[in-house]
């Protein structure tokens, strides 16, 4: 059965401070898909990234990046100095399969920003 | 644009009264979803649909009702059997003509509120 767990309830951090989000998964397909999604206070899921099973290079977009680690199951997301606007919550899902059919989500990790 | 809309934002149910949920895509997507998020907690899949006329339980379904007769709607009935309703609704659309996956996208959500 797939599983995604986010250990961090919430994180605080001082604005232009670096923090890492973690992510660990379980599954036992060889073909999935990871994705982070950030909820800000809206309520809409914003789609971040993709990763497929078989690309571990780990990518950089801007302030963020992402570190996919398949010997330790992982998916770990960084925000480099941290705006307030980055405040809100940020979840880790998994999808199993060439098609991806059903997405599992991880509880989530609440990141507040302070000025 | 495309995407997916829900509607309405904000809605009340009387005890023992079934209230559905709309949720349109014009995305031209195969798969649609819906979840629930009580306060505080993760996504929880209550059902998902992968092409038109078929859906799937999902691990909440208890309560609920769907319906996939066109590919672009996928309403959401609560019914009265589901005691307790009040929850943030999530609903999202994947997977594109060309069958490859996709990350989920997602609408804005339907607030549901018991009075």
């Amino acid at each position: 059965a797939q599983k995604v767990t986010q250990a961090q309830t919430e994180i605080s951090v001082v604005e232009k401070e670096d923090v890492t989000l973690d992510c660990v998964y379980e599954t036992r397909d060889t073909t999935y898909y990871l994705f982070w999604y950030k909820q800000p206070p809206s309520g809409e899921l914003v789609f971040l990234i993709r990763r497929n099973s078989f690309d571990e290079q780990n990518e950089i977009s801007g302030r963020y990046s992402w570190n996919f680690q398949k010997s330790t199951s992982s998916f770990n997301f960084t925000i480099t100095a941290s705006q307030v606007v980055d405040s809100a919550v940020y979840f880790c899902a998994l999808s199993e399969g060439n098609y991806g059919q059903n997405f599992v989500f991880g509880p989530g990790t609440r990141l507040s920003v302070l000025p | 644009d495309g995407g997916i809309t829900q509607s309405p934002k904000y809605l009340f149910r009387k005890e023992g009264q079934n209230v559905t949920l709309s949720c349109e895509q014009n995305l031209n997507h195969d798969a649609m979803y819906w979840y629930r998020q009580d306060p505080g907690q993760g996504l929880r899949l209550i059902y998902y649909s992968q092409i038109v006329n078929d859906f799937q339980k999902g691990d909440i379904a208890e309560g609920y009702s769907v319906s996939r007769e066109k590919k672009e709607s996928f309403p959401l009935t609560v019914t009265s059997a589901q005691k307790n309703p009040t929850a943030f609704y999530l609903c999202a659309s994947s997977i594109d003509r060309q069958g490859r996956n996709t990350e989920a996208f997602f609408g804005q959500g339907t607030r549901l509120t018991v009075v």
